[in-house]
């Protein structure tokens, strides 16, 4: 089986960039959430759906970043505009529930030069 | 709240034991335990509801203490493959269908 896809691998661009990445998460799973990872914060949630409805999104830091699902199978992350503290690595997984476990993508590693 | 692991790393030789707790402020419904090596994404590894089960894979195992709103990930006879970054996830407020993840123990395994 498939696990869960995300694109780009790596993302580098200038400070301003509109930036967006995608994940495609399991089939049959319900639950998507957005991870970000840096050394200093740590793994964090920054929003998390449910049957492609947006459930949580107060992890989200500013309104510069936006999370969208058209459908049970894609999603998509968009910072605009991006700034140099937005680099990170950003992890899509999905899960059947809540409670179950998380199958996490490999990750999309940002630099914001 | 996020979940407080100890400690924040350890190093061991090949075939030593291993623990690593995580602790919450808060009240628990589940843990969960994740690893990560370096330059990948984290991995499942299990999930403790309360009751205080314990639960194995493989050489390793857990157990969750629902009143001391702990759990604890215990490695035994440590492989080099054991190495990596473990994280433990709670469910917070209890019964939330997210995870808040601890700031991670790295676990260093020598030969």
């Amino acid at each position: 089986d498939a696990g869960v896809i995300q694109s780009p691998r790596h993302e580098v661009t200038e400070m301003g960039q509109e930036v967006t990445l995608r994940c495609k998460p399991i089939s049959g799973h319900d639950y998507l959430f957005w991870y970000r990872q840096t050394m200093m914060r740590g793994l964090e949630l920054l929003i998390y759906f449910n049957n492609n409805v947006p459930i949580d999104d107060s992890g989200m830091p500013e309104d510069r970043f936006s999370a969208k699902m058209p459908n049970a199978s894609f999603s998509t992350l968009k910072i605009q505009p991006s700034e140099p503290r937005d680099s990170a690595v950003y992890f899509c997984a999905s899960s059947l529930s809540g409670a179950q476990p998380q199958h996490f993508g490999d990750g999309t590693r940002l630099s914001i030069l | 709240q996020q979940p407080v692991q100890s400690p924040q790393a350890v190093i061991l030789r090949e075939g030593e034991d291993a623990v690593i707790n995580c602790s919450s402020s808060k009240a628990l419904y589940s843990v969960h335990w994740y690893r990560q090596k370096h330059g990948e994404a984290p991995v499942f590894l299990m999930i403790l509801l309360k009751g205080g089960e314990q639960k194995g894979h493989d050489k390793i195992s857990a157990s969750f203490n629902e009143k001391k709103q702990q759990s604890s990930l215990y490695l035994t006879a440590s492989q080099l493959s054991y190495s990596g970054t473990y994280f433990c996830g709670t469910d917070t407020p209890p019964g939330a269908q997210k995870l808040v993840f601890g700031q991670g123990t790295r676990l260093t395994i020598n030969p």
